[in-house]
């Protein structure tokens, strides 16, 4: 069984359009993240949500809005998809504390903005 | 300058060959992580550390908190590990539990 999974892999869309990510775990996990890779493989939070709560923003613009709708999922809509959006997204998931840090990714969303 | 600085960036290897890919850090931490990606995309985790030495098959990870170094080893190298190692620090304190990642380090072992 998948741990993390992301829908859908692969996203090549227009510049100005919406779009959505969706990510689910079913590690029981309590955080979920998102995470962005840019070009040059470099990756960076986004957003972390504890138990459908937002804890971490990382001064993403606010066209980009995370929905938790309950712990094991965490979907990222994009409104007014820009060419500096396209990258592989990660979403990741992990149990908090000092023990239980390891984080489990899914397996990225190629998104294509032309 | 990035928080999280690894080196180095590229690293070819041939097969059989000890590898080290290091990891420095500027910022205090509570736990230290190295992760793995494929060609095909996906990270997986290797370790998390917050202090001494980890062993893991042929790979090893050994963390010094004083000098804020971490260093990843691949004994007996093969073609299969030939992928991008990324360090990533977990800020100390708070329970936000966020990752700050190094610029990962591309490594080919060739056959």
């Amino acid at each position: 069984d998948t741990a993390v999974s992301q829908t859908p892999k692969y996203l090549v869309t227009q510049m100005g359009n919406d779009k959505s990510i969706k990510c689910e775990q079913n590690l029981g996990h309590d955080t979920m993240y998102w995470y962005k890779q840019d070009s040059k493989k470099f990756l960076k939070i986004m957003f972390s949500y504890n138990n459908k709560e937002l804890i971490i923003n990382e001064t993403v613009p606010n066209r980009f809005s995370p929905k938790s709708p309950d712990k094991a999922h965490l979907n990222l809509h994009i409104n007014s998809l820009e060419l500096g959006d396209s990258a592989v997204y990660f979403c990741a998931s992990s149990q908090l504390g000092p023990n239980a840090d390891t984080q489990y990714f899914g397996p990225g969303t190629r998104l294509t903005v032309l | 300058k990035n928080e999280v600085e690894q080196s180095p960036q590229n690293l070819t290897a041939q097969e059989g060959e000890f590898i080290t890919i290091n990891c420095s850090y500027s910022v205090g931490i509570s736990a230290l992580h190295w992760l793995q990606q494929h060609p095909g995309g996906g990270i997986v985790s290797l370790f998390m550390l917050s202090s001494g030495k980890k062993k893991h098959g042929r790979l090893i990870a050994t963390i010094n908190i004083q000098e804020k170094h971490s260093s990843l080893h691949i004994t007996a190298s093969h073609p299969r590990d030939s992928a991008v190692y990324i360090c990533a620090v977990r800020n100390y304190g708070g329970a936000t539990n966020k990752l700050i990642f190094g610029t990962g380090t591309l490594l080919a072992v060739q056959p």
